[in-house]
């Protein structure tokens, strides 16, 4: 399974943007980068995906390198719900190729 | 929409006992998928269920084993409990064809604590 890099952990003040590094410098042509995160004391949730271009939704923006070799997940405005364990996770694009290969995360505090 | 539901919550279990935990996949997915969690440590897959067989399977031993019904519900068996087995058991569906995936929505889990 290619692999992906993430520091330990970040603060951030609240309402401040946070940018979360990720590097996966042996992703293939056809990984999708994919984000979750973890709340305390719940399951992990879905955040945002993409293969090349930067994509945006409701919740955060991925900004994905030239090379593919990092991406970056950037929260516009950290609140304090946003506090959790944020996964960067590399996953092909077929039904079997589909399984979540969970890291150790970088565990994000967000200051009030 | 309830989402995917998992059952139950909390569960003691003695040292050799088996257990079973169940999980309701949102609707309209046909794909589920287990993940074991042990405390401070991200997911680790344990095997995902498509069209009532086990498509992928992480590396964990032959006393995990799983079953899909027609109505895409899953449940996990763990035989010969060790207390290494006690963790957090996630469940997470998804719509998952040859082709094409999708996002997984995970349960709650269910805390399995083996003495």
């Amino acid at each position: 399974d290619a692999k992906t890099t993430q520091p330990n952990s970040m603060e951030s003040n609240e309402e401040e943007p946070v940018h979360l590094p990720c590097n996966h410098s042996t992703i293939s042509g056809t990984d999708y980068i994919h984000w979750y995160r973890q709340l305390p004391s719940q399951g992990p949730e879905y955040v945002i995906h993409g293969l090349t271009s930067n994509v945006n939704n409701r919740m955060a923006s991925l900004a994905i390198a030239e090379d593919r070799k990092s991406s970056t997940l950037i929260l516009h405005r950290a609140t304090l719900r946003d506090a959790a364990v944020y996964y960067c996770i590399l996953r092909g694009y077929t039904g079997a190729n589909s399984k979540l290969t969970f890291g150790k995360g970088i565990t994000l505090s967000v200051r009030p | 929409d309830a989402g995917v539901t998992q059952s139950p919550t909390h569960l003691i279990k003695t040292r050799g006992q088996q257990v079973t935990l169940r999980c309701s996949p949102k609707s309209g997915h046909d794909t589920v998928s287990w993940y074991q969690q042990a405390l401070g440590q991200g997911p680790q897959f344990i095997f995902q269920y498509y069209e009532e067989e086990e498509r992928q399977r992480g590396n964990f031993p032959d006393r995990f084993s799983g079953h899909q019904f027609p109505n895409y519900s899953s449940e996990l068996n763990v035989n010969a409990l060790l207390l290494g087995d006690s963790a957090l058991y996630l469940c997470a569906s998804s719509l998952d064809g040859v082709w094409m995936n999708t996002e997984a929505f995970f349960g709650q889990g269910t805390r399995l604590t083996v003495v």
